[in-house]
């Protein structure tokens, strides 16, 4: 099992551009999170997918969309990228969104904005 | 909303002492606490985790603490390794809240 697989691992986009974030995980989890993580300010949730067919802004949405494809897929895009965007992206997945299982987190993605 | 205090920000041990790091939240409502280890470069995985009507759990050199009624619970490293040094989150509840992470260094 990969686990949870998220592309690109690395992006430079200018002021403007549009990207999305892929991310597939293969643990047949209900739950699917996006998050950012910026020096000193630790994990913050963009969005999150408690499950397919649900999605829900966490505590950062603001320029960003989501989009639970399927169970295995939730995508996260940039419409027009600023440079306070620039930050490193994790997806995560969990069996159960509501009762505290553990959750696994990809690689990451390094998003530069120019 | 949902709010999770860490202390300290970074913490430096000399190899074989312990290390412990803490952590308070606001909802009363939270009933589950892992701690999250991110070494430079790499994602967070989980080490330990503590659901609210349990008020310690070991494994191995690690352990956790709950104090609900204080609010906080708290990371205990015994006898420190080098390969402990990387960056400790707290989380709160699901979808998880973090901490803005400790930064452990063992001195050899």
């Amino acid at each position: 099992n990969a686990g949870v697989t998220q592309t690109p691992k690395f992006q430079v986009l200018k002021t403007g551009q549009s990207m999305t974030l892929q991310c597939a995980q293969d643990m047949n989890h209900n739950s699917m999170y996006w998050y950012r993580q910026d020096p000193g300010m630790g994990l913050r949730l963009i969005y999150y997918s408690a499950s397919e067919g649900t999605t829900d802004k966490g505590e950062v949405p603001n320029g960003y969309n989501v989009s639970r494809l399927n169970k295995r897929e939730f995508s996260l895009r940039l419409e027009s990228a600023a440079p306070s965007q620039t930050s490193v992206y994790f997806c995560a997945s969990s069996r159960q969104g509501i009762s505290g299982n553990t959750i696994y987190f990809g690689e990451g993605s390094w998003l530069t904005v120019v | 909303g949902e709010n999770v205090e860490q202390h300290p920000s970074t913490l430096s041990v000399q190899e074989g002492d312990s290390a412990v790091i803490k952590c308070t939240y606001s909802d009363s409502a939270s009933n589950y606490f892992p701690w999250y280890k991110q070494e430079l470069g790499k994602r967070p995985q989980l080490i330990i985790d503590i659901r609210s009507n349990v008020g310690e759990k070991k494994d191995q050199r690690i352990a956790v603490t709950l104090n609900k009624t204080a609010k906080h619970f708290s990371l205990h490293i015994t006898e420190t390794q080098p390969e402990d040094s990387a960056v400790y989150f707290c989380a709160e509840n699901t979808p998880l809240v973090f901490g803005k992470g400790t930064r452990l260094s063992v001195i050899a």
